[in-house]
């Protein structure tokens, strides 16, 4: 088990474009988070999945934003019509609910985005 | 909402002494208390989890206090390391089941 990967690790795009991230998630982990954080910030929780089911969505996310666990494994992150403040890192984090420490979230290394 | 403040301005401290990182929190206290460890383009790591009923918590050179009157929660790197430079973020659940929010960090600075 290699931890959480995501892909790709950067993107440039330019404004207006859309952009799609991909999360692989520890395999038994059955919950799966999405967070962007900005420079000097901490991160900002976007939306969770407990496997292939979106719980909660941010209220501050836009309906440009829009995440997808299809099969309780991996997940997709996809922002349509890039603009210049969705540059940030893109962060995604797994748990396993039913062990370990309660919520210990185990991050990737992030996707980081660049709008021009 | 709820709002987790962290000390905006880094941290530097000397080798050795201890570092006391602070994490404040408004409105009704979490079920637990995380703190992560992030350093610059990594992703965060997981350090210790104290929950509400709990006082303290120890791990290694690491201490954490969780005071719910105070709505506050203290971080202890004792015998600090230049290593141990990096930002801290604490993180509140109020379930196990509940999503995890973060506070800004407090980046910390050890110099030898």
């Amino acid at each position: 088990d290699t931890g959480v990967s995501q892909d790709p690790r950067h993107k440039i795009t330019k404004r207006g474009q859309n952009v799609t991230f991909r999360c692989d998630p520890i395999s038994e982990h059955n919950r799966l988070y999405w967070y962007r954080q900005t420079l000097g910030q901490g991160p900002e929780f976007l939306t969770y999945f407990q496997n292939e089911a979106q719980l909660e969505k941010s209220r501050l996310l836009s309906d440009r934003f829009s995440a997808e666990r299809p099969k309780g494994s991996f997940s997709t992150l996809e922002i349509q019509r890039t603009e210049q403040g969705d540059s940030a890192m893109y962060l995604c984090a797994s748990s396993n609910r039913d062990r370990g420490v309660a919520g210990e979230l185990f991050f990737g290394e992030g996707s980081r985005l660049t709008v021009l | 909402s709820q709002k987790i403040e962290q000390n905006s301005e880094a941290l530097n401290i000397q080798e050795g002494k201890t570092a006391t990182l602070t994490c404040n929190y408004t409105n009704y206290s979490p079920a637990y208390l995380q703190w992560y460890r992030q350093d610059p383009g990594r992703g965060p790591v997981f350090l210790l989890l104290i929950r509400e009923n709990e006082k303290e918590k120890r791990k290694e050179r690491l201490k954490v206090t969780f005071d719910t009157t105070l709505k506050q929660s203290l971080f202890h790197i004792t015998a600090s390391q230049p290593a141990d430079s990096a930002t801290y973020l604490c993180a509140l659940l109020y379930s196990s089941a509940s999503k995890i929010i973060f506070g800004s960090g407090t980046r910390l600075s050890i110099r030898p």
